[in-house]
């Protein structure tokens, strides 16, 4: 298993500014992404971050907005930039890891973000 | 593309049994997961079933699957008050790699004292 932690663990933030969001794991682990969950809705994959490169995102998300680094196999951060009230939302950073059968996939707390 | 849809509430009373249930639509899922989100806290794997297995029981719960019908449950047993939480049912075609896994929109089941 993996133990993930998210800082922070929410905020409120304005229009226009940016929050970064880190995410650390207990283990180094190969695979790391960060979702979105939008209440109401069902879990959205951003991106999946990847070590010492540019993180590969999904249909929808582009880099200005949501850059992502991931200098090392424990560590990453998320930024959302530029914020607008719909970019309110949970986002959760996830990890996949090789368990006794197959790869298990594991969630952090994630960051509670208001955008006011 | 994929699709995994889950009813969104469930109501039961504490000591009966529960049934969440989900329907996918990708015929090559390979892997079917459940997974409990708690109210603030992140998503935590409860259990999974291969695609090549009809059952799955571990301790209270109890997975199903019927693939030809593409249809996945999950039985809770003697249902707690502490199993109060959202339960997501998620799939991907294969485990490995940087395969997406697709998840459910969660069903919210709440357990009456």
């Amino acid at each position: 298993s993996a133990v993930i932690s998210q800082k922070p663990s929410r905020d409120i933030c304005q229009r226009g500014t940016s929050l970064t969001i880190q995410c650390q794991v207990d283990s180094q682990v190969t695979m790391m992404f960060w979702y979105r969950q939008q209440p109401g809705q069902s879990l959205t994959l951003i991106a999946t971050a990847n070590q010492g490169s540019e993180a590969t995102y999904e249909s929808g998300f582009v880099i200005d907005k949501f850059p992502i680094s991931r200098p090392n196999l424990t560590f990453s951060t998320l930024t959302v930039s530029n914020m607008s009230p719909e970019d309110s939302s949970i986002y959760l950073c996830s990890v996949r890891t090789l368990g006794p059968f197959l790869y298990e996939q594991y969630f952090g707390p994630g960051t509670r973000l208001t955008v006011t | 593309g994929e699709d995994v849809e889950q009813s969104l509430f469930l109501s039961v009373r504490e000591g009966d049994s529960s049934v969440i249930n989900c329907t996918y639509t990708d015929s090559s899922s390979t892997y079917l997961y459940w997974y409990k989100q708690e109210p603030g806290a992140g998503l935590q794997l409860l259990t999974y079933i291969f695609s090549n297995m009809d059952m799955k029981q571990d301790q209270r719960l109890t997975v199903l699957l019927n693939k030809k019908d593409k249809h996945l449950s999950l039985r809770i047993a003697d249902t707690q008050t502490g199993d109060s939480a959202i339960y997501f049912c998620a799939e991907t075609p294969n485990s490995g790699g940087y395969q997406k896994v697709t998840f459910g929109i969660g069903t919210k089941l709440q357990v009456i004292p």
